[in-house]
This record gives structure tokens, C-alpha cells and sequence, in this order.
């Protein structure tokens, strides 16, 4: 079973406009962490919010908000009022912890576009 | 945010020669070191997980005798791209874990390669 799943290979918004973009993952283990990260058309890839399995309050950083429902296993990142700056790559990203070492799985990802 | 660099950022090589990729946490100490290849509009692949000291553990299907990682300080990593063909052409990022806080993985700004 793959560990990270992004169902929307891509996405469309309006600028101002909110949009959600999905992840569920899979994992046996209790202490995991979840991230999101950003991926411009230069390739680097940018850190935008972090969830960690114990925390009982959904992640938030600016206009990212991380909707975290631990039952249903999604992880779903939030953005508000898009901005053109926003089109992008973005992987939602798992870690966990195997034999004393972190090990990190990645989604396939969406690609965001912004429309003006 | 802790600063990840990798050198080069491109690099066009022939067929049958090395290549050295270096990748470096400029502010923090880095436990942990990865390796991911990334294809044009795919996801991130991890070759191999880096620790300081000790060998490179490696996923299936990477072959280390062709990908040759050495973790020889907690600052420095590199991968090695040996005998290149032109199906090793990709984009590598690198990323760095400190050990502490939410374990978050910093990424280097990649290395494209291109072998002729």
C-alpha cells in the first residue's frame, strides 16, 4: 500500500480564492510527523507546515493551515487566499520512525494553478 | 531556516565519466543526510540515506557501486554519479535532519544533471 496518496494530480483556483489539496497516508506507527512542502518551477523545495501526530490542534502557518484528522488518516493543506505566487508543485510528506532512523515518504503530488 | 547548499547546481558531463555532487548544511549539524532523484514531473525518489560516520543505506533498486554516497563530516555529504549514461540525467536534491525538534528535512536547491 503506498504510504502517502495526493489523489489531484491538479488543481485549478481563483487568486483571493481557498483551496484544499488532499493527502491521506497510511501508517501502523504512533508517533509520526506530517509535512507539506512547495515545490516553484526552480526546483528547490520549500517547507510550508508540519503536523505532528500528537498534536491535538490542526498546524497553522499564515495562510497555510494544515486540516489534520487523525481517524480518518488525511492530512489535507489548507491555503487561503491563493496568490499568483502560489502555482507550484506541493508534496505532502510522512516520517517515520523505523529502527532508531527517520524515514520520509512522499506523495506524488499536485500541481497548483492559480488563475488571475 | 537552516540552510542546505548543493553544488553544482547543473552540470552537463559525457557518457562514462563522474560526477561529484556535494551537499552542505551551512548552519546546523546534519545527523542525517538523503539523496532523492526526482523525473520531470514526478515525485521525489529516495536513493539512499546518509549518516555521518557510518555507510549509506540504500533503496531497492539503487545501485551503490554506481551511486556512491560518503557522509565523512556532519556538514558534508556527496554523492558520486559513476560511469554516467545519459539515463542518469535528473534532477538530485539532497536534503539535511538536524536530530532534534519535528525532524524536519531541509532541502538542498538540487543538482541537474546532464550526461551527453
Amino acid at each position: 500500500a503506498q504510504k502517502i496518496t495526493q489523489t489531484q494530480p491538479g488543481m485549478f483556483v481563483q487568486e483571493k480564492e481557498a483551496v484544499t489539496l488532499d493527502c491521506t497516508y497510511d501508517t501502523s506507527d504512533q508517533s509520526y510527523g506530517l509535512f507539506w512542502y512547495k515545490q516553484p518551477s526552480s526546483g528547490e523545495m520549500i517547507f510550508l507546515i508540519y503536523q505532528g501526530s500528537y498534536d491535538e490542534q490542526n498546524a497553522t502557518e499564515g495562510r497555510y493551515s494544515l486540516n489534520f484528522q487523525k481517524a480518518r488518516k488525511s492530512a489535507n493543506l489548507v491555503i487561503s487566499a491563493s496568490q499568483l505566487g502560489d502555482s507550484a508543485m506541493y508534496f505532502c510528506a510522512m516520517r517515520e520512525r523505523l529502527y532508531n532512523f527517520n524515514k520520509f515518504y512522499f506523495g506524488s503530488g499536485t500541481k497548483l494553478n492559480v488563475k488571475p | 531556516g537552516a540552510v542546505v547548499s548543493q553544488h553544482p547546481s547543473r552540470v552537463i558531463c559525457k557518457s562514462g565519466t563522474s560526477v561529484k555532487i556535494e551537499c552542505r548544511s551551512l548552519d546546523f549539524q546534519a545527523t542525517t543526510m538523503f539523496w532523492y532523484r526526482q523525473f520531470p514531473k514526478k515525485s521525489l525518489m529516495l536513493m539512499a540515506t546518509s549518516n555521518e560516520g557510518s555507510k549509506a543505506t540504500y533503496e531497492q533498486g539503487v545501485e551503490k557501486d554506481k551511486f556512491l554516497i560518503n557522509h565523512a563530516s556532519l556538514t558534508l555529504s556527496t554523492l558520486t554519479v559513476t560511469s554516467a549514461h545519459p539515463e542518469d540525467s535528473s534532477f538530485y536534491i539532497c536534503s539535511a535532519i538536524s536530530g532534534t525538534g519535528n525532524y524536519e528535512q531541509y532541502f538542498g536547491p538540487g543538482t541537474r544533471l546532464t550526461v551527453t
